[in-house]
């Protein structure tokens, strides 16, 4: 497995605003993703990173409001812009190892 | 498309007892299934999963799972429930693509 760490643990943001979220990992992975946990919810993946491409958004996400950077294969970031209520979520980041994901202890996110 | 349902959304369980938990899903080529816990507050656990081989599978904590490929199911199985299994259960469906469709998720509470 993997030790992945995200950054900030929570946060309440106010609508407008945007916040960047951290992850980073224990390990070289070059498969990295993004998840959003609405409250009360399952997972629904935002995209995929992969370490020197761009990444690749899941319908019904787009770059612009949710840009990513994967700058080496141990750390990513997850942008969440323009933030309005409905962006307040657990955002959970993953690495793949061996074809499983392991997860970080996710992002609480509060838009008020 | 892949997807994944788990019919029972709370399951109230007493300490001691015997705990299974569903989990269906739809896939078109041999799937890889997981298990994930979420307690409260707490990123996703693995708990097991299946590739291939042998259709029952070992995991942490004592859980078990068996896949039935003829009825499309990957249903969790624990003998006794200690009062620390109460948490959030995710089942998960994969594949060659790396991308994961989760299930809604069943709630297990365990009464004294």
């Amino acid at each position: 497995s993997a030790v992945i760490s995200q950054k900030p643990s929570r946060d309440i943001c106010q609508r407008g605003t945007s916040l960047t979220i951290q992850c980073q990992v224990d390990s070289q992975v070059t498969m990295m993703f993004w998840y959003r946990q609405q409250p009360g919810q399952s997972l629904t993946l935002i995209a995929t990173a992969n370490q020197g491409s761009e990444a690749t958004y899941e319908s019904g996400f787009v770059i612009d409001k949710f840009p990513i950077s994967r700058p080496n294969l141990t750390f990513s970031t997850l942008t969440v812009s323009n933030m309005s209520p409905e962006d307040s979520s657990i955002y959970l980041c993953s690495v793949d190892l061996g074809d499983t994901q392991y997860f970080g202890p996710g992002t609480r996110l509060t838009v008020l | 498309a892949q997807s994944v349902t788990q019919p029972d959304i709370h399951i109230t369980v007493s300490e001691g007892a015997s705990l299974e938990l569903r989990c269906n899903y739809s896939y078109g080529a041999t799937p890889y299934l997981f298990w994930y816990v979420q307690s409260p507050g707490q990123g996703l656990q693995l708990l097991l999963k299946y590739f291939s081989g042998d259709t029952l599978v070992q995991g942490i904590k004592g859980f078990e799972a068996e896949f039935k490929r003829s009825q499309s199911s990957f249903n969790l199985r624990k003998p006794s429930v200690h009062w620390s299994d109460a948490a959030e259960y995710f089942c998960a469906v994969g594949g060659s693509d790396y991308k994961l469709s989760f299930g809604a998720g069943t709630t297990v509470t365990v009464r004294a």
